[in-house]
């Protein structure tokens, strides 16, 4: 079954510290991984998307890492702000057309 | 424009009325979508449409139904709907026909609130 799943549920840190968020995934065939920033009560706005010839990519102070052999993926955050606070979904998407599957979601939350 | 609009932010109704969600985006994408996403949870998939065509159907309640009126505009027509449709919904739209093609990125709109009484 295919299946996204992110860790952890949730997370507090405090603000200017760093966090890396998990992904792991059972979507098979794979095409590519995308990392979404929702803040509450807003849609999902796109960090990065990568596909299976990527290991990394940045965006900011964002960073994603993909190990295609370990379906595994992270999203590292440099420097937090407060305005980093929200939900951050990981979505998968499989080849051949496949629906997108979404993650749970890691809550963050940063303070002061 | 880079945008996807979703009009209105919020909506009341009870559950005789009729009313319309409406979502708009004018970056040329072919492919429109509505989700329905509740609190703390991903958002689900209700339905596609591509080349104005609906080509997803994820086996919605016929409360809800969607049409295309052109490239550019995406409504959610809503009937006799229940206390548990009360959601966050939130329209997406992507460059080609389904957004699992290829590096094809879906941009969402800033959602729909509704809370059905």
């Amino acid at each position: 079954k295919n299946q996204v799943e992110q860790s952890p549920q949730s997370l507090i840190i405090l603000e200017g510290k760093n966090c890396t968020l998990q992904c792991n995934y059972t979507v098979s065939p794979f095409s590519n991984l995308r990392w979404y920033k929702q803040d509450t009560g807003r849609g999902p706005v796109s960090l990065t998307i990568m596909t299976f010839s990527e290991n990394t990519k940045s965006n900011g102070r964002y960073t994603a890492t993909l190990d295609a052999d370990t379906k595994q993926s992270s999203l590292h955050i440099t420097a937090s702000q407060l305005s980093d606070s929200a939900s951050y979904i990981c979505v998968v998407s499989g080849a051949k057309g496949g629906k997108l599957i979404f993650g749970q979601g890691t809550e963050l939350s940063v303070k002061p | 424009d880079t945008e996807v609009t979703q009009t209105p932010k919020h909506l009341v109704m009870g559950m005789t009325n009729k009313k319309s969600l409406k979502c708009e985006q004018h970056m040329g994408h072919r492919a429109m979508y509505w989700y329905k996403q509740k609190a703390k949870k991903p958002p689900e998939l209700m339905f596609v449409y591509s080349y104005e065509k609906l080509s997803i159907n994820e086996s919605v309640p016929s409360r809800f139904s969607p049409e295309c009126p052109n490239s550019s505009l995406l409504n959610l027509h809503l009937h006799a709907l229940q206390p548990e449709d009360s959601a966050l919904y939130l329209c997406a739209s992507s460059q080609i026909g389904h957004a699992s093609s290829g590096a094809n990125v879906l941009t969402f709109g800033a959602g729909s609130r509704l809370t059905v009484l």
